[in-house]
């Protein structure tokens, strides 16, 4: 079984420090991982993701991530924080099965962002 | 390009009416689904469907209807509503099952009474 946890609920940084938003997985397959941003009162926008091929994931805004199998994660970072960065954001597995009641898709709880001048 | 449009953008029920939330894709994508988004839950599948004429039900599909009779279009309708579908709706859609690189609409927030 898929599952995905997020481990912060809130971080918060200062603008221009780095940003770690950490996410650990539990797939039975070999899993796709996506990262989404959902700014206030907007719908989610794919960040990045990682399909099998780079370990190193390089997405929008500055963002990357790391596949890291030994470890069942997949953090995301970026090395200087901006005030726009201020969001939420959602770490998501996929195994590519077809059905089921998750829709192949399992989304963490969210971790959400403030940016502190 | 419009994406994933949403109606409305807010809706306000008394409990037991019903309504339909619109959801229409201009990117000719075979996937669309449309999920509810609750504070500290992240968000969680309703129903979803891989093509014209195929839905299937996700985590969370008791008083919810879809059904899927154009590529383009969406909706999702509520039988008789609850308090306890007060919620962030969102509809999503893709190129194809299982890629993950899904659209959202800008959601729609609707309270029940």
């Amino acid at each position: 079984a898929q599952s995905v946890t997020q481990l912060d609920s809130h971080v918060s940084v200062s603008e221009g420090t780095p940003v770690l938003l950490r996410c650990n997985y539990s797939s039975s397959y070999s899993p796709s991982l996506f990262w989404y941003v959902q700014h206030p009162n907007k719908g989610l926008q794919l960040l990045l993701k990682y399909t099998s091929a780079a370990t190193l994931v390089k997405g929008i805004n500055g963002f990357e991530a790391e596949f890291k199998k030994s470890e069942t994660s997949f953090h995301l970072t970026k090395p200087s924080a901006h005030m726009s960065d201020a969001a939420e954001y959602f770490c998501v597995v996929s195994d590519g099965r077809y059905g089921g009641s998750q829709g192949n898709l399992i989304f963490g709880k969210g971790t959400k962002l403030s940016v502190k001048p | 390009n419009a994406g994933v449009t949403q109606t409305p953008k807010f809706q306000v029920l008394k409990t037991g009416q019903s309504m339909t939330l619109q959801c229409a894709q201009d990117m000719n994508h075979e996937y669309m689904s449309w999920y509810r988004q609750d504070p500290g839950m992240g968000l969680r599948l309703i129903h979803y469907s891989v093509g014209a004429g195929i839905t299937d039900q996700g985590e969370v599909p008791n008083g919810y209807n879809v059904s899927r009779s154009t590529t383009e279009d969406f909706p999702l309708r509520l039988l008789s509503a609850a308090p306890s579908q007060t919620s962030v709706y969102f509809c999503a859609s893709s190129y194809a099952f299982g890629t993950g690189e899904l659209f959202f609409g800008e959601g729609s927030r609707l309270t029940v009474l």
